[in-house]
C-alpha cells in the first residue's frame, strides 16, 4: 500500500531564507509524485510533478524537488521564500493508474514566511 | 477557459437535510473525484469515477452518494446518514484514471 510522511506540520522561515519542506514516501511500485499548494479557501493548485524522467524536477513560482528513491524522498525547496510563499503544502503519490491509481495526500504542511 | 467549477462556495445544511455539492470541468477530462478536507488531515477521497456512468467508493464514502450522467458533471450528495458533514469538499479531474489531477476551488460545508 502506498503512504506520504511529510515531517512537519507548521515550519516557519524568514523571507529570503531557504525554504525546505520533507516527504517520504512508501509505494510498492515506482510511483508519480506531486506537491500541491493551497492557499486560505482555495483548491490545490499543482506545483511539481515526478513521472519518471528527470529526478530533479523544476516547478512554478521557483520551487524544486528532487527524487532520491534510496531515501524514498520527494522534498520540496526554493532557495530564497517570499511572502506570498505562506500557504498550505501537501505531498502526493500515486501508483500511476494501476489497481491503486488514486492519490494518496500527506496531512500538509504550512509554511509561514516572517518579514 | 478550460477548467473546473463548484457551487455554491458556502453551503449551508440542516439537520436531516441530504444536499449536493456541484462539480463541473470543460478539459474534456475522463476521470474526475471527490475529496473531504479536515483541517490537519489532508485530503481523503470520497468517489472516483474513472468513467461516465461508472463511479466506485473511496476511502469514506459512508453517507455521500454521487452519479455520472454526463462526462463534465460530477455531482456529490451529502445525505442525513452523514452525521459529522462540517468540511471543506474538493472536485478534481484528470484526463484519465491515475493521470495528474487538476482540483477546483471547493465547496464549504456547513451545519445550522
Amino acid at each position: 500500500a502506498q503512504s506520504v510522511t511529510q515531517l512537519g506540520s507548521h515550519v516557519s522561515v524568514s523571507e529570503g531564507a531557504l525554504v525546505l519542506l520533507r516527504c517520504n514516501y512508501s509505494s510498492s511500485v515506482p510511483p508519480y509524485l506531486f506537491w500541491y499548494v493551497q492557499y486560505p479557501n482555495q483548491g490545490l493548485q499543482l506545483l511539481l510533478k515526478y513521472t519518471s524522467a528527470a529526478t530533479l524536477v523544476k516547478g512554478i513560482n521557483g520551487f524544486e524537488a528532487e527524487f532520491k528513491k534510496s531515501e524514498t524522498s520527494f522534498h520540496l525547496t526554493k532557495p530564497s521564500a517570499h511572502m506570498s510563499d505562506a500557504a498550505e503544502y501537501f505531498c502526493a503519490v500515486s501508483d500511476r493508474g494501476g489497481s491503486q491509481g488514486n492519490l494518496i495526500f500527506g496531512k500538509g504542511t504550512k509554511l509561514s514566511v516572517k518579514p | 477557459d478550460g477548467g473546473i467549477t463548484q457551487s455554491p462556495k458556502y453551503l449551508f445544511r440542516k439537520e436531516g437535510q441530504n444536499v449536493t455539492l456541484s462539480c463541473e470541468q470543460n478539459l474534456n477530462h475522463d476521470a474526475m473525484y471527490w475529496y473531504r478536507q479536515d483541517p490537519g488531515q489532508g485530503l481523503r477521497l470520497i468517489y472516483y469515477s474513472q468513467i461516465v456512468n461508472d463511479f466506485q467508493k473511496g476511502d469514506i464514502a459512508e453517507g455521500y452518494s454521487v452519479s455520472r450522467e454526463k462526462k463534465e458533471s460530477f455531482p456529490l450528495t451529502v445525505t442525513s446518514a452523514q452525521k459529522n458533514p462540517t468540511a471543506f469538499y474538493l472536485c478534481a479531474s484528470s484526463s484519465v484514471y491515475g493521470e495528474t489531477q487538476y482540483f477546483g476551488p471547493g465547496t464549504r460545508l456547513l451545519v445550522l
